[in-house]
């Protein structure tokens, strides 16, 4: 089983749209949560930390349920922009960052 | 202010060649991490530097590949006798270390596609 386990996609939705995804993790002693946004061909670029307390900024949401494992991320009004691939990640020991296959999203106008 | 930067940003070898990939940190960040990204994959961690020192090389495949940051800054990976399963995009990060919190960003680098014919 992997560490850290994502729908691949692809998810497929029109501009305006609401799009929700999610991640679970093994590791229960894993103290940090991020979202990673990677285009094609691109490096991976920090989208958003997450919190227990669940955190938004602007249209992204991001939610962790330490209970159940669980991480999520949730764009609203999706721009054609949003496109790419969205990579859920915990840290490991020594900070290393573990992380899931990634989400693709495609926004179509 | 400058990125993390990697060379060569392609590597076309042959199977059995030696090859290095380089990278160069942010100015100021002590810890550098090197993963490898297969295609429709996430990145995978392959070893972490604090400084000068290899903190955990837990990653590392095998022992044909190898890292250095002599001087805690640029780092190097070297690969030995390359092997076509070896073909992967390999990227670079780094941040501020343990002075950075445990929200502690890292950043990548443009990364150094590697091809094993």
């Amino acid at each position: 089983r992997k560490e850290v386990e994502q729908d691949p996609g692809p998810f497929n939705v029109p501009e305006g749209a609401t799009v929700a995804f999610n991640c679970t993790y093994s590791n229960s002693a894993s103290q940090s949560f991020f979202w990673y946004r990677q285009d094609c061909r691109k490096e991976p670029k920090l989208l958003m930390s997450v919190y227990s307390s669940g955190n938004e900024d602007g249209r992204f949401t991001a939610q962790l349920n330490r209970a159940s494992q669980y991480i999520s991320l949730l764009i609203r009004d999706s721009k054609l922009s949003d496109s790419a691939t969205y990579l859920c990640v915990v840290n490991g020991r020594t900070d290393k960052l573990i992380f899931g296959t990634g989400t693709r999203l495609q926004v179509f106008p | 202010g400058a990125g993390v930067s990697q060379t060569p940003s392609n590597k076309v070898t042959e199977k059995g060649k030696y090859v290095e990939l380089r990278c160069d940190p942010i100015s100021g960040h002590t810890a550098l991490y090197w993963y490898r990204q297969s295609l429709g994959q996430g990145p995978e961690f392959l070893i972490y530097f604090q400084g000068t020192g290899a903190a955990d090389d837990s990653g590392l495949p095998n022992d044909r590949f190898f890292a250095v940051r002599p001087e805690g800054s640029v780092s190097t990976l070297k690969i030995q006798r390359t092997e076509r399963g070896d073909s992967a995009v390999y990227l670079c990060a780094s941040s501020l270390g343990p002075s950075g919190g445990p929200y502690n960003e890292q950043f990548f680098g443009p990364g150094t596609r590697l091809t094993v014919l």
